[in-house]
């Protein structure tokens, strides 16, 4: 079945970039997603990209996508201690049920 | 103002008693989910409703039972809880199912279920 994957943790220093990174397995993903989750709260939804893409940028974030790989990346430039949290990526795939595959999560930790 | 409500925000109760998580939306959406997300994080759909038809049902217990009164609501009652049901229950919403561009998923924020 689809599976999606991430790396667990990543530290990094108050101002430097983030670079998450996701891999998927299933061929005929449609959308890709991140979601960000604070400590206790939900899930919020960060930016996503659609399949025929290859890169999209919102203000800090950028979103590289390298389907031929099946490898999504979510770099977070300038990154502040109010980005500290979970982060996960979701694919969509292609069937019409809106079923998520989520990743595990990547815990950010940003240290000032 | 809230887009995707989830009442209660805690809910603690005793093993064995029923307990209903209430969800609703004010987005206008054609279809609502359930997720479980479990003590390490781990995100799994459990329901999802597009018009009030159940379109996922992912080897949820039978003891789970979802109600969708109508579109903006998603309810789910739980039966017999177990202590392995102990987890963050989140509702969401999208404009369909997809794919077609609008199937983008709005969470609510979330029930947290501890049975004892």
């Amino acid at each position: 079945g689809e599976d999606v994957e991430q790396s667990l943790f990543l530290s990094v220093r108050e101002g430097d970039s983030s670079v998450i990174n996701c891999t998927y397995t299933d061929s005929s993903s449609t959308y890709l997603y991140w979601y960000k989750q604070e400590p206790g709260a939900g899930l919020q939804l960060l930016t996503y990209i659609f399949s025929n893409m290859d890169m999209k940028q919102d203000q800090r974030l950028t979103v590289l996508l390298n389907k031929k790989d099946k490898h999504l990346s979510l770099r977070i430039a300038d990154t502040q201690t109010g980005d500290s949290a979970i982060y996960f990526c979701a694919d969509h795939g292609s069937s019409n049920t809106g079923k998520l595959i989520f990743g595990q999560g990547t815990t950010l930790q940003v240290k000032p | 103002d809230t887009a995707v409500s989830q009442t209660p925000k805690y809910l603690v109760t005793q093993m064995g008693n029923d307990k209903s998580i209430k969800c609703e939306q004010n987005l206008g959406h054609d279809t609502m989910y359930w997720y479980k997300q479990d003590s390490k994080k781990f995100l799994k759909i459990m329901f999802s409703y597009n018009n009030k038809e159940l379109i996922i049902n992912e080897t949820v217990p039978n003891r789970f039972s979802p109600k969708s009164p109508d579109k903006a609501h998603l309810n789910l009652h739980i039966n017999s809880l177990e202590l392995g049901d102990s987890a963050v229950y989140f509702c969401a919403s999208s404009h369909t199912s997809g794919p077609s561009g609008k199937e983008t998923q709005y969470f609510g924020p979330g029930t947290r279920l501890l049975v004892l």
